[in-house]
């Protein structure tokens, strides 16, 4: 049974960076892509960008310039970073695989606040 | 535009049908996923390429495409369903994008 479990810093400071890490348990990274996702406090979800084990990511154009997703095979993780993060990056921030083009197994979801 | 748009808030008596719809141009190409979240829940898949229920999701829900018009039908509405529910599709440049979402409320 595949889980994700996420984890990292809640609460950060304008202009500072973001970054999270999430944990596959259970499955492997081949054949799927991984991605982080996010929702900001009552507002739809936000695709971020997404990672295939090859290490070919694709971006969400909006934060392209801010945002790296990375993977590390040896240890079944793949992490997300988003710098100079404002307070319009204060939301809920997923990983999630990718089957089929949709989503099918999500993490448990983590709060980040940016505040100064 | 790539947007996915939903009709914002949707009511339901117990036990009737309910459908929801979500409109773009890029569901003309590619299917739609949809999803369940509960508050402070992660989001749930209910259906994936159009018509596929995962494995668990009860075979109330069920999912059509129609022209530019993804939509998700509860045949049967149960007080469990009351949730938020988005729907999903890439678009033709790559990119993923959610839609406005539908407040379901069970009656």
């Amino acid at each position: 049974q595949v889980q994700l479990q996420q984890w990292g810093a809640g609460l950060l400071k304008p202009s500072e960076t973001l970054s999270l890490t999430c944990a596959l348990y259970g499955g492997s990274f081949s054949a799927h892509r991984w991605g982080w996702l996010r929702q900001p406090p009552g507002q739809r979800l936000e695709w971020i960008g997404e990672i295939i084990d090859s290490g070919i990511t694709n971006y969400n154009p909006s934060l392209k310039s801010r945002v790296s997703v990375s993977m590390d095979t040896s240890r079944n993780q793949f992490s997300l970073h988003l710098s100079s993060v404002t307070a319009a990056d204060t939301a809920v921030y997923f990983c999630a695989r990718l089957y089929t083009d949709a989503w099918d197994y999500w993490g448990q979801g983590t709060l980040v606040s940016v505040s100064s | 535009s790539s947007d996915l748009t939903q009709d914002p808030v949707v009511s339901v008596a117990l036990g009737q049908t309910v459908r929801l719809t979500c409109q773009g141009d890029s569901l003309r190409t590619y299917y739609a996923s949809w999803y369940q979240q509960k508050p402070g829940q992660a989001p749930l898949l209910v259906i994936y390429a159009k018509d596929k229920r995962p494995s668990g999701i009860p075979d109330r829900f069920s999912g059509s495409r129609s022209g530019n018009t993804a939509s998700l039908t509860i045949t049967g509405a149960q007080a469990e369903d009351e949730a938020d529910y988005y729907c999903h599709s890439p678009d033709r440049s790559g990119n993923r994008v959610f839609g406005t979402g539908t407040k379901v409320t069970v009656l």
